[in-house]
Protein backbone atom coordinates (compact mmCIF):
# COMPACT_ATOMS: atom_id res chain seq x y z
CA UNK A 1 0.00 0.00 0.00
CA UNK A 2 1.21 3.34 -0.84
CA UNK A 3 1.40 5.51 2.79
CA UNK A 4 0.47 8.63 2.36
CA UNK A 5 1.97 11.45 5.56
CA UNK A 6 0.80 14.72 6.44
CA UNK A 7 2.20 17.47 8.13
CA UNK A 8 2.46 19.20 10.30
CA UNK A 9 -0.26 18.73 12.91
CA UNK A 10 -2.07 20.20 14.22
CA UNK A 11 -1.98 23.57 12.47
CA UNK A 12 -2.32 27.12 14.73
CA UNK A 13 -3.40 30.08 12.58
CA UNK A 14 -5.33 33.07 12.48
CA UNK A 15 -8.20 34.61 10.27
CA UNK A 16 -6.44 35.90 7.49
CA UNK A 17 -3.20 33.95 7.46
CA UNK A 18 -1.99 32.20 4.81
CA UNK A 19 -1.62 28.66 5.44
CA UNK A 20 0.47 25.51 3.84
CA UNK A 21 -0.06 21.66 4.32
CA UNK A 22 2.29 19.31 3.35
CA UNK A 23 1.95 15.71 1.86
CA UNK A 24 4.16 13.18 1.33
CA UNK A 25 4.02 9.33 -0.62
CA UNK A 26 5.72 6.77 0.26
CA UNK A 27 6.19 6.32 -3.73
CA UNK A 28 5.83 8.09 -6.87
CA UNK A 29 1.38 8.64 -7.67
CA UNK A 30 2.00 11.48 -10.36
CA UNK A 31 -0.46 13.72 -10.00
CA UNK A 32 -2.61 11.28 -8.60
CA UNK A 33 -3.87 13.20 -5.68
CA UNK A 34 -6.83 14.78 -3.83
CA UNK A 35 -7.37 17.16 -0.86
CA UNK A 36 -10.67 17.12 1.47
CA UNK A 37 -11.60 19.35 3.88
CA UNK A 38 -13.56 17.75 6.84
CA UNK A 39 -15.89 19.46 9.91
CA UNK A 40 -17.23 17.83 12.56
CA UNK A 41 -19.68 15.60 12.43
CA UNK A 42 -20.06 15.93 8.56
CA UNK A 43 -18.63 13.87 5.41
CA UNK A 44 -15.18 14.96 3.67
CA UNK A 45 -15.58 17.63 0.98
CA UNK A 46 -13.10 17.50 -2.33
CA UNK A 47 -11.42 20.45 -2.68
CA UNK A 48 -8.31 19.91 -4.72
CA UNK A 49 -8.27 16.79 -7.55
CA UNK A 50 -5.37 15.80 -9.55
CA UNK A 51 -2.96 17.80 -7.51
CA UNK A 52 -4.03 21.07 -8.03
CA UNK A 53 -7.50 20.86 -10.11
CA UNK A 54 -9.90 23.33 -8.14
CA UNK A 55 -12.97 21.43 -7.52
CA UNK A 56 -16.15 23.08 -9.29
CA UNK A 57 -17.48 25.66 -6.17
CA UNK A 58 -14.39 25.50 -3.75
CA UNK A 59 -13.20 29.03 -3.11
CA UNK A 60 -10.50 30.02 -4.92
CA UNK A 61 -8.38 30.90 -1.94
CA UNK A 62 -7.20 27.71 -1.88
CA UNK A 63 -4.78 25.88 -4.38
CA UNK A 64 -2.89 22.35 -4.61
CA UNK A 65 0.49 21.84 -5.97
CA UNK A 66 3.11 19.31 -6.32
CA UNK A 67 3.83 16.08 -8.14
CA UNK A 68 5.41 12.07 -7.95
CA UNK A 69 5.74 12.49 -4.25
CA UNK A 70 5.63 15.63 -2.34
CA UNK A 71 2.33 17.50 -2.20
CA UNK A 72 1.25 21.12 -0.89
CA UNK A 73 -2.59 22.31 0.15
CA UNK A 74 -2.22 26.15 0.18
CA UNK A 75 -5.17 28.44 1.98
CA UNK A 76 -5.08 32.17 1.18
CA UNK A 77 -6.40 34.75 3.52
CA UNK A 78 -8.18 32.13 5.86
CA UNK A 79 -11.64 32.70 6.27
CA UNK A 80 -13.47 30.98 9.81
CA UNK A 81 -15.02 28.17 8.18
CA UNK A 82 -11.51 26.78 6.60
CA UNK A 83 -10.71 25.82 10.53
CA UNK A 84 -11.56 22.15 10.06
CA UNK A 85 -9.00 19.31 9.33
CA UNK A 86 -7.42 18.55 6.33
CA UNK A 87 -6.98 14.54 4.35
CA UNK A 88 -4.80 14.13 1.16
CA UNK A 89 -5.61 11.21 -0.76
CA UNK A 90 -3.83 9.33 -3.38
CA UNK A 91 -5.57 7.73 -6.64
CA UNK A 92 -2.66 6.29 -8.18
CA UNK A 93 -2.81 2.54 -6.94
CA UNK A 94 -5.25 0.51 -5.25
CA UNK A 95 -5.91 0.88 -2.10
CA UNK A 96 -6.48 3.89 -2.19
CA UNK A 97 -4.88 5.68 0.86
CA UNK A 98 -5.23 8.61 3.30
CA UNK A 99 -3.02 10.90 5.00
CA UNK A 100 -3.94 10.68 8.66
CA UNK A 101 -5.32 13.81 8.60
CA UNK A 102 -4.44 17.95 9.18
CA UNK A 103 -6.32 19.44 12.19
CA UNK A 104 -6.08 23.26 11.41
CA UNK A 105 -6.87 25.35 14.54
CA UNK A 106 -7.44 28.73 15.46
CA UNK A 107 -4.54 30.52 16.86
CA UNK B 1 -26.64 17.25 -7.99
CA UNK B 2 -26.17 13.63 -7.38
CA UNK B 3 -26.96 13.12 -3.79
CA UNK B 4 -26.03 9.53 -1.36
CA UNK B 5 -27.92 8.40 1.42
CA UNK B 6 -26.65 5.30 3.68
CA UNK B 7 -28.88 3.11 5.42
CA UNK B 8 -28.62 0.16 7.93
CA UNK B 9 -28.39 -0.66 11.58
CA UNK B 10 -26.27 1.39 14.02
CA UNK B 11 -25.70 -1.18 16.31
CA UNK B 12 -23.88 -4.99 15.07
CA UNK B 13 -23.52 -7.86 17.79
CA UNK B 14 -19.68 -9.02 17.56
CA UNK B 15 -19.10 -12.06 14.86
CA UNK B 16 -21.83 -10.63 13.07
CA UNK B 17 -22.11 -9.55 9.56
CA UNK B 18 -22.38 -5.62 8.96
CA UNK B 19 -24.84 -4.46 6.33
CA UNK B 20 -25.38 -0.93 4.62
CA UNK B 21 -27.24 0.23 2.09
CA UNK B 22 -26.42 3.64 0.22
CA UNK B 23 -29.31 5.01 -2.02
CA UNK B 24 -28.46 7.04 -4.83
CA UNK B 25 -30.68 10.20 -5.86
CA UNK B 26 -30.16 12.55 -8.73
CA UNK B 27 -28.54 10.75 -11.22
CA UNK B 28 -28.20 6.91 -11.99
CA UNK B 29 -25.95 4.33 -10.37
CA UNK B 30 -25.32 3.10 -14.02
CA UNK B 31 -22.26 5.23 -14.47
CA UNK B 32 -19.33 5.58 -12.32
CA UNK B 33 -17.27 3.59 -9.38
CA UNK B 34 -19.39 3.74 -6.58
CA UNK B 35 -17.34 3.33 -3.10
CA UNK B 36 -17.53 2.58 0.75
CA UNK B 37 -15.28 4.62 3.15
CA UNK B 38 -15.08 4.43 6.70
CA UNK B 39 -13.27 6.52 9.95
CA UNK B 40 -13.48 5.11 13.03
CA UNK B 41 -14.23 7.45 15.88
CA UNK B 42 -11.41 10.07 16.35
CA UNK B 43 -8.99 8.24 13.15
CA UNK B 44 -8.63 8.66 9.69
CA UNK B 45 -10.02 7.61 6.79
CA UNK B 46 -10.26 4.21 5.12
CA UNK B 47 -11.19 2.92 1.58
CA UNK B 48 -13.04 -0.38 2.01
CA UNK B 49 -13.58 -0.68 -1.56
CA UNK B 50 -15.59 -0.27 -4.75
CA UNK B 51 -18.21 -1.18 -7.66
CA UNK B 52 -18.88 -0.54 -11.11
CA UNK B 53 -22.92 -0.72 -12.02
CA UNK B 54 -21.51 -4.01 -14.32
CA UNK B 55 -20.26 -5.55 -10.73
CA UNK B 56 -17.06 -5.45 -11.09
CA UNK B 57 -15.40 -5.10 -7.57
CA UNK B 58 -12.08 -3.89 -5.86
CA UNK B 59 -11.59 -4.52 -2.57
CA UNK B 60 -9.09 -3.40 0.30
CA UNK B 61 -6.90 -6.49 0.92
CA UNK B 62 -7.17 -5.72 4.36
CA UNK B 63 -10.63 -5.99 4.64
CA UNK B 64 -10.90 -8.22 1.59
CA UNK B 65 -11.96 -11.89 3.29
CA UNK B 66 -14.74 -10.10 4.59
CA UNK B 67 -16.25 -8.04 2.36
CA UNK B 68 -18.75 -7.77 -0.19
CA UNK B 69 -19.96 -4.99 -2.18
CA UNK B 70 -23.55 -5.72 -4.49
CA UNK B 71 -25.04 -3.23 -6.86
CA UNK B 72 -29.34 -3.35 -7.68
CA UNK B 73 -29.00 -0.67 -10.10
CA UNK B 74 -33.10 -1.14 -10.58
CA UNK B 75 -33.33 0.59 -7.39
CA UNK B 76 -30.40 2.83 -7.89
CA UNK B 77 -28.65 1.24 -4.86
CA UNK B 78 -25.35 -0.50 -3.62
CA UNK B 79 -24.47 -1.99 -0.63
CA UNK B 80 -21.76 -3.26 1.88
CA UNK B 81 -21.40 -6.77 3.49
CA UNK B 82 -19.00 -7.09 5.80
CA UNK B 83 -18.72 -10.52 7.97
CA UNK B 84 -17.20 -11.80 11.22
CA UNK B 85 -17.32 -7.98 12.93
CA UNK B 86 -15.52 -6.84 15.87
CA UNK B 87 -15.04 -3.95 17.97
CA UNK B 88 -12.43 -2.70 15.57
CA UNK B 89 -15.13 -2.48 12.86
CA UNK B 90 -16.62 0.65 14.79
CA UNK B 91 -16.49 3.39 12.75
CA UNK B 92 -18.62 5.71 10.91
CA UNK B 93 -19.29 3.99 7.04
CA UNK B 94 -19.60 6.46 3.99
CA UNK B 95 -20.57 5.91 0.68
CA UNK B 96 -18.80 8.03 -2.20
CA UNK B 97 -18.62 8.17 -6.39
CA UNK B 98 -15.78 8.27 -7.75
CA UNK B 99 -13.35 6.23 -9.26
CA UNK B 100 -9.91 8.20 -8.55
CA UNK B 101 -11.16 10.84 -5.99
CA UNK B 102 -14.03 10.99 -4.07
CA UNK B 103 -16.52 13.88 -5.81
CA UNK B 104 -19.88 13.24 -3.85
CA UNK B 105 -20.16 11.46 -0.30
CA UNK B 106 -23.27 10.97 0.99
CA UNK B 107 -23.51 12.24 5.29
CA UNK B 108 -22.17 8.97 7.15
CA UNK B 109 -23.85 6.28 9.57
CA UNK B 110 -22.10 5.25 12.41
CA UNK B 111 -22.19 1.16 12.96
CA UNK B 112 -21.22 0.08 16.83
CA UNK B 113 -19.90 -2.79 17.45
CA UNK B 114 -19.69 -3.75 21.50
CA UNK B 115 -16.66 -5.15 22.88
Amino acid sequence: DIQMTQSPSPVSASVGDTVTITCRASQDISNWLGWYQQKPGKAPKLLIHGASNLQSGVPSRFSGSGSGTDFTLTISSLQPEDFATYFCQQANSFPRTFGQGTNLEIK
Amino acid sequence: QVQLQESGPGLVKPSETLSLTCTVSGGSISTFYWNWIRQAPGKGLEWIGHIYYNGNTNYNPSLKSRVTISVDTSKNQFSLKLGSVTAADTAVYYCARGWAEFYFWGQGTLVTVPS
